[in-house]
Order: C-alpha cells, then sequence, then structure tokens
C-alpha cells in the first residue's frame, strides 16, 4: 500500500519560497507509469492542481502558476519536493502530494494527509 | 482551462434515501471524469474515475454515469458515513480541474 508524508514549515512570510517534500513509502518514485503531484485547497474552498512530475522528470505545472513553481525528485530518498515563490496570503491552503500509482489515469488514488500552510497578509 | 460546474451546492437528504449530484463540464471531457468524496480533516477518497469505473473497495451504492459535459454521482441508500463533501474532476486536458463541490448533509 502506498503511502505519502507531507512536511514542511507551517508558516511562511510573503514574499519568501514555500518548500514541501513528500515523502513515498510502499513503492518508488521511479516507477515511470505514474505522476508524483500536488494540489492545493485553500481553508473552506475547493482543489487546485499544482503540477505533476514523472520519473522521467517531465513536469507539468498548472499554467496560473507555472511561473512560480518547480516540482523535482530525490530518487535516493524515494521523495518529491515543492517549491513555490514569491507566495502571498493567497497561497494559505492545504498542500497535499498525491499520485495516480496503479491506474493509467490522472487523478489522485493516493493522498498524503496534507499539511496548512498559512502565509499571513 | 476547463470549468467544472457541480450542482446543488448543498444536498439535504435522509439515511437510507437516494442523492444524485451533477456536474457539469465547459467543454467536452468525453468520459475523463474522477469523483472523491473528502470529510473534514481528511484528504479527498477516489470514489470513480472514467465517469463509471468504482476505485477499489468503494461500495456499489455509488454509481457515476454521464459523458462530454454532463455528469451524474448517485448514491443509491444514503449511509451515516456517506455525508460529506463531494468533488468532481477532469482530466481530460492539461490541468485537470475540480468542480467547487457539493455538500450532502443530513436532512
Amino acid at each position: 500500500q502506498l503511502q505519502l508524508q507531507e512536511s514542511g514549515p507551517g508558516l511562511v512570510k510573503p514574499s519568501e519560497t514555500l518548500s514541501l517534500t513528500c515523502t513515498v513509502s510502499g513503492g518508488s518514485i521511479i516507477s515511470s507509469t505514474f505522476y508524483w503531484g500536488w494540489i492545493r485547497q485553500p481553508p473552506g474552498k475547493g482543489l487546485e492542481w499544482i503540477g505533476n512530475i514523472y520519473s522521467s522528470g517531465s513536469t507539468y505545472y498548472n499554467p496560473s502558476l507555472t511561473s512560480r513553481v518547480t516540482i523535482s525528485l530525490d530518487t535516493s530518498k524515494n521523495l518529491f519536493s515543492l517549491k513555490l515563490t514569491s507566495v502571498t496570503a493567497a497561497d494559505t491552503a492545504v498542500y497535499y502530494c498525491a499520485s495516480n500509482y496503479g491506474v493509467a489515469v490522472i487523478v489522485g488514488l493516493y493522498w498524503g494527509q496534507g499539511t496548512l500552510v498559512n502565509v499571513p497578509s | 482551462e476547463v470549468v467544472m460546474t457541480q450542482s446543488p451546492a448543498t444536498l439535504s437528504v435522509s439515511p437510507g434515501e437516494r442523492a444524485t449530484l451533477s456536474c457539469r463540464a465547459s467543454q467536452s471531457v468525453s468520459t475523463k471524469l474522477a469523483w472523491y468524496q473528502q470529510k473534514p480533516g481528511q484528504p479527498p477518497r477516489l470514489l470513480i474515475y472514467g465517469a463509471s469505473t468504482r476505485a477499489t473497495g468503494i461500495p456499489a451504492r455509488f454509481s457515476g454515469g454521464g459523458s462530454g459535459t454532463e455528469f451524474t454521482l448517485t448514491i443509491s441508500s444514503l449511509q451515516s458515513e456517506d455525508f460529506a463533501v463531494y468533488f468532481c474532476q477532469h482530466y481530460n486536458n492539461w490541468p485537470p480541474t475540480f468542480g467547487q463541490g457539493t455538500k450532502v448533509e443530513i436532512k
């Protein structure tokens, strides 16, 4: 059973960079078929897909965030990371890491528990 | 990007009754549509993908239908654990987008 766990600071100052990691257990991030991605949810609101990365290193970012986001893999530690630069209060959200490990469609089959990141206004 | 619109925003249903949730896409997404259930403080749980395929372990009382721009999620007989928020999501092109959610509450 795949398990994902987010980690990172819960408070980021405006204009700084948000950095989160997602540690994967029960499966390998070098599996070529599946994505490793980030999805966020502002408190009390809906879900926004941030981006995906594949074992090849190919990345896909939401056009609304592409100028500020980077997703990368660390195959030695079986984890992947999110960096979001120049954050504002609008970036306050629960950040989830997710994967479709096991199905060949872009859905969130496995999710981390989520981590709340607060950017004060 | 494709805009997903869910209705109603809130659905009040008695336990044991049937619930039907709707999701509309701003352009055709074929059958590349998923449904999720989310409870407070938890991540979403995948219920349905391919518009009608139940994910592993999802009870048969959950069923999905539709294609193109109109989709439905039906819960045939609501159980206490089914009261939650439900989201639809398309994956026909990039970026995948979600509807704003339908809250199913106890009547």
